[in-house]
């Protein structure tokens, strides 16, 4: 099984920071990564498929990037509605892997 | 507006059976293939199981951790995805996601709200 690993597990920032988390896989998973956003006692929201293509909807300040074994989430300028834990997704291979997940507070 | 909206959690003790539903509405149910994903208290999310549709010989795929006692299901003429567990421990306990996988392959755009099973004597 691919496993996927992220960093920070925990990011404390405030109000208009830039925010960076980053995911690695054990393996090569090309560009088949997705990241999510869930708030607590909801389902997860998706933000970004293949790496870094924008789900419709969601605000331009979420982008993606990276390739092979290393991928980042950034949130450009971090906002209040932000505040939520952030999960990568790869699904190159079954089954399908999700990281531990980044939770982002202020 | 598309709507998926899972039923059937519920408490039950270990080695006892639990069937969940997902009833979906608004899209074409067979097109699309359906995943359950499910989230233990305080834990992160994993990824269960796999129904494809019609048009992939509606392949069905698990995650170890369940293989051999979940079995994944599901009717197209009903709009419906199942998710039969059997011989269910205390660590199956999680808010079990139902979920589309989006028509590209690319995305899961859609997601019920949850139900939540516990396994506990």
């Amino acid at each position: 099984d691919i496993q996927m690993t992220q960093s920070p597990s925990t990011l404390s920032a405030s109000v208009g920071d830039r925010v960076t988390i980053t995911c690695r896989a054990s393996q090569s998973i090309s560009t088949w990564v997705a990241w999510f956003q869930q708030k607590p006692g909801k389902a997860p929201k998706l933000l970004i498929y293949k790496v870094s293509s924008l789900e419709s909807g969601v605000p331009s300040r979420f982008s993606g990037s990276g390739s092979g074994t290393e991928f980042t989430l950034t949130i450009s300028s971090l906002q209040p509605d932000d505040l939520a834990t952030y999960y990568c997704l790869q699904h190159t291979t079954y089954p399908l892997t999700f990281g531990p997940g980044t939770k982002v507070d202020f | 507006e598309v709507q998926l909206e899972e039923s059937g959690g519920g408490l039950v003790q270990p080695g006892g059976s639990l069937r969940l539903s997902c009833a979906a509405s608004r899209f074409t149910f067979s097109d699309y293939h359906m995943d359950w994903v499910r989230q233990a208290p305080g834990k992160g999310l994993e990824w269960v199981a796999r129904a494809k549709n019609k048009a992939e010989s509606y392949i069905v795929l698990y995650a170890a951790s369940v293989k051999g006692r979940f079995t994944i299901s599901r009717d197209d003429s009903q709009n419906s995805l199942y998710l039969q567990m059997n011989s269910l421990r205390t660590e199956d306990t999680a808010v079990y996601f139902c979920a589309r996988r989006g028509s590209t392959g690319l995305t899961w755009d859609y997601w019920g709200q949850g139900t939540l099973v516990t396994v506990s004597s």
